[in-house]
């Protein structure tokens, strides 16, 4: 079956401009979780989705915002970018959420200039 | 809340050797503790994961040890070939947030 997809790949924006990513899970999966990969900081848990709506929230402040529609596709927005938000954004999804196995798209990379 | 630590940060072995990465966890109420490879360019994979009812687990070359008392886990793994080159990422969840909470990863070289 296909993977998890996103897009786009890769992504330049400037400071305080916004950014929507998008991410399509496996067929019959219903959670997918959104991380922030950057350098030395490992994975940063972002928020999960599961049947359209927001489960669980990670440490990120209100500019980082979420959706997830009715066919299991998710959305990820980011508003007023700063510098420090040039990061991997990776999207997991999984059949019920943290506690199963994720499966991860390849990301979307974004840098702020 | 949880917090994960992982060592070493860089492992580099010769190939056919064993290599060990080491995470320690906070949160005592853990329980799911997957590994996963990121190989570059690639959204991470899991390769084994462990649940807190069972002590170890194999799969062929690698398996996942958990200490509950000592509240750290490890992976290993042994015959270590070119394609085991990649950044090895440990987590943790527990009930209480359903969050996994990942290490900051180890790059593992393998030398030829």
């Amino acid at each position: 079956k296909a993977g998890v997809t996103q897009t786009p790949r890769y992504l330049i924006k400037t400071r305080g401009q916004q950014v929507t990513l998008s991410c399509s899970p496996i067929s019959g999966h219903r959670s997918v979780s959104w991380y922030q990969q950057t350098p030395g900081q490992g994975l940063q848990f972002l928020f999960e989705y599961f049947s359209e709506t927001q489960r669980n929230k990670g440490n990120f402040p209100g500019r980082f915002s979420g959706r997830q529609f009715s066919n299991s596709r998710s959305e990820m927005n980011v508003s007023t970018l700063e510098l420090g938000d040039s990061a991997l954004y990776l999207c997991a999804s999984s059949f019920s959420g943290a506690g199963a196995e994720q499966y991860f798209g390849p990301g979307t990379r974004l840098t702020v200039t | 809340g949880e917090n994960v630590e992982q060592h070493p940060s860089t492992l580099s072995v010769q190939e056919g050797d064993s290599a060990v990465i080491k995470c320690t966890y906070s949160d005592s109420a853990s329980n799911y503790f997957p590994w996963y490879k990121q190989e570059l360019g690639k959204g991470p994979q899991l390769i084994i994961d462990i649940r807190s009812n069972v002590g170890e687990k194999k799969d062929q070359r690698i398996a996942v040890t958990l200490n509950k008392t000592a509240k750290h886990f490890s992976l290993h793994i042994t015959e270590t070939q070119p394609e085991d080159s990649a950044v090895y990422f440990c987590a943790a969840i527990s009930d209480s947030n359903y969050q996994l909470i990942w290490g900051a990863g180890t790059k593992l070289i393998i030398k030829p």
